[in-house]
């Protein structure tokens, strides 16, 4: 079952934060997430580890809370450069082979 | 040439062909994957190898078939596609299976008429 992603689809005006959130209905060993723009191959951005977690890097940062089962990813002042679509890919338990990604989040940064 | 590449870039087939899609890895991985991407649907893994060994076949028909002769390439062979397996074909490697993040390809867009 693919994790869920919320909210689909965001516009912000450059400067303001996005949160970015991604729910299991399994237990979960790690959280992955990926920012693809139009056109172009997915990038990786982080992993969160089982262990509830915190990471980031510049203005982008992640939290994994594994009792929820979720993963929330923080824009923050955000960039044009940051407009793309985030997905986050889940594994649900070591020597799983299977990342599971969501549905994505459209994130567009307007002027 | 860094990174992973695949080639073609684009490709239209007709349903009777058959054709090759191709990725290379510079990357000194373990783990190679086959992902396919269609509008407004998630990622969907296809197929994983890891030490050249398939260890996923995620229920993928069989007018699709992979083929890794080592670590640092990946094919996928089609033949008799459909209308509906048009779309994104990604190319990722990793590390290893789990832990590690994967890197993509810039992907082949099929178009099968």
């Amino acid at each position: 079952q693919q994790p869920v992603q919320s909210p689909q689809a965001v516009i912000l005006r450059e400067g303001e934060d996005a949160v970015i959130n991604c729910s299991s209905s399994k237990a979960l060993y790690s959280v992955h997430w990926y920012r693809q723009k139009h056109g172009e191959a997915p990038v990786f951005l982080m992993i969160l580890l089982k262990g509830g977690e915190q990471k980031g890097h510049d203005k982008i940062s992640a939290s994994f809370n594994e009792k929820k089962q979720q993963s929330s990813l923080y824009l923050t002042a955000s960039q044009l450069s940051y407009s793309g679509t985030y997905f986050c890919g889940t594994f649900s338990n070591f020597g799983n082979e299977k990342l599971t990604f969501g549905t994505g989040t459209r994130l567009t940064i307007i002027p | 040439e860094t990174g992973v590449t695949q080639t073609p870039r684009h490709l239209v087939m007709g349903m009777t062909n058959k054709k090759s899609l191709k990725c290379e890895q510079h990357l000194g991985h373990n783990a190679m994957y086959w992902y396919k991407q269609s509008a407004k649907k998630p990622l969907e893994l296809m197929f994983v190898y890891n030490f050249k060994e398939q260890t996923e076949n995620n229920s993928v028909p069989s007018r699709f078939s992979p083929e890794c002769p080592n670590s640092s390439h990946l094919f996928l062979h089609l033949h008799t596609l459909q209308p509906e397996d048009s779309a994104l074909y990604l190319c990722a490697s990793s590390q290893d299976r789990v832990s590690y993040e994967q890197y993509f390809g810039p992907g082949t867009r099929l178009t099968v008429t």
